[in-house]
C-alpha cells in the first residue's frame, strides 16, 4: 500500500534562517506530489505542485522554492524565513491523471519566531 | 476564478442530531468535488469524490450529495468521535490543483 512521510512534525526557527521539508512516498511510481500551507482560519493554499521530477510549478510568489530531486522526493526550502512563513505545511501525492483526491501527510508546524 | 465556500463555519451538535454541512462552489468545468476530514494537527483525511449531479456516497454516518452549485455532507446521528474539521475542495477539468473550501468545525458533545 501506499504511504505518505513527513518530516518534522514541528519546527521552531528564527526569522532570516534556512529552511528545509521533506516528503516522501512509497509504494507507487510517477506521484503528482503538492506542498499545500494551512494557514490558521484560512484554507489550505496551493504552494508547489510536481508532475515529475524535476518538473515544479509554483502558484504562489513568495521566498519558498520546491524541488524534486528524485521521483518519489519533494522538497520545500527557503533561504531566509519571514514570520508570514509560520503555518501547517502538508505535503500530499496523487496518482498519474489525478482525479481520485489527495492524500495528505502527516504535516509540519513551522512557528518562525 | 475558481472558489469553494463552506457553512456553517462552526457547528455544535448534541449526540445523535443530525445535521448538514454545505459546500458552495463555482469551477470552470467540474472533475471532482472532495470531502475530508481534518482532526488538530493532523493531515487531512479523504472522505469522499463526487464526480456528477445526483451522485452520492455513504461511509458509515457520513453521506456526500452533489448538485451542479453545492455539495452537502449529512451527518447522522453523530457521535462524539465524528468532532472535526471538514474540508470540501473542487477539481477543475484540466488542472491539477485542489481548490479548499475554510472548513466547517463540528463539535459533537456527548
Amino acid at each position: 500500500s501506499q504511504t505518505i512521510h513527513q518530516w518534522p512534525a514541528t519546527l521552531v526557527q528564527p526569522v532570516g534562517s534556512p529552511l528545509s521539508l521533506e516528503c516522501t512516498v512509497e509504494g507507487t511510481s510517477n506521484p503528482n506530489l503538492y506542498w499545500y500551507r494551512q494557514a490558521a482560519g484560512r484554507g489550505l493554499q496551493l504552494l508547489f505542485y510536481s508532475v515529475g521530477i524535476g518538473q515544479i510549478s509554483s502558484e504562489v510568489p513568495q521566498n519558498l522554492s520546491a524541488s524534486r530531486p528524485q521521483d518519489r522526493q519533494f522538497i520545500l526550502s527557503s533561504k531566509k524565513l519571514l514570520l508570514s512563513d509560520s503555518g501547517f505545511y502538508l505535503c500530499a501525492w496523487t496518482s498519474r491523471g489525478g482525479g481520485y483526491g489527495y492524500t495528505f501527510g502527516s504535516g509540519t508546524r513551522l512557528t518562525v519566531v | 476564478e475558481d472558489q469553494v465556500t463552506q457553512s456553517p463555519e462552526a457547528l455544535r451538535l448534541q449526540e445523535g442530531e443530525s445535521s448538514s454541512l454545505n459546500c458552495s462552489y463555482t469551477v470552470s468545468g467540474l472533475r471532482g468535488l472532495f470531502w475530508y476530514r481534518q482532526d488538530p494537527g493532523k493531515g487531512p483525511e479523504f472522505l469522499f469524490t463526487l464526480y456528477s449531479a445526483g451522485e452520492e456516497k455513504e461511509k458509515e454516518r457520513l453521506k456526500a450529495t452533489l448538485t451542479k452549485k453545492e455539495s452537502f455532507l449529512h451527518i447522522t446521528a453523530p457521535k462524539p468521535e465524528d468532532s472535526a474539521t471538514y474540508l470540501c475542495a473542487v477539481q477543475a477539468r484540466g488542472f491539477q490543483k485542489l481548490v479548499f473550501g475554510t472548513g466547517t468545525r463540528l463539535l459533537v458533545s456527548p
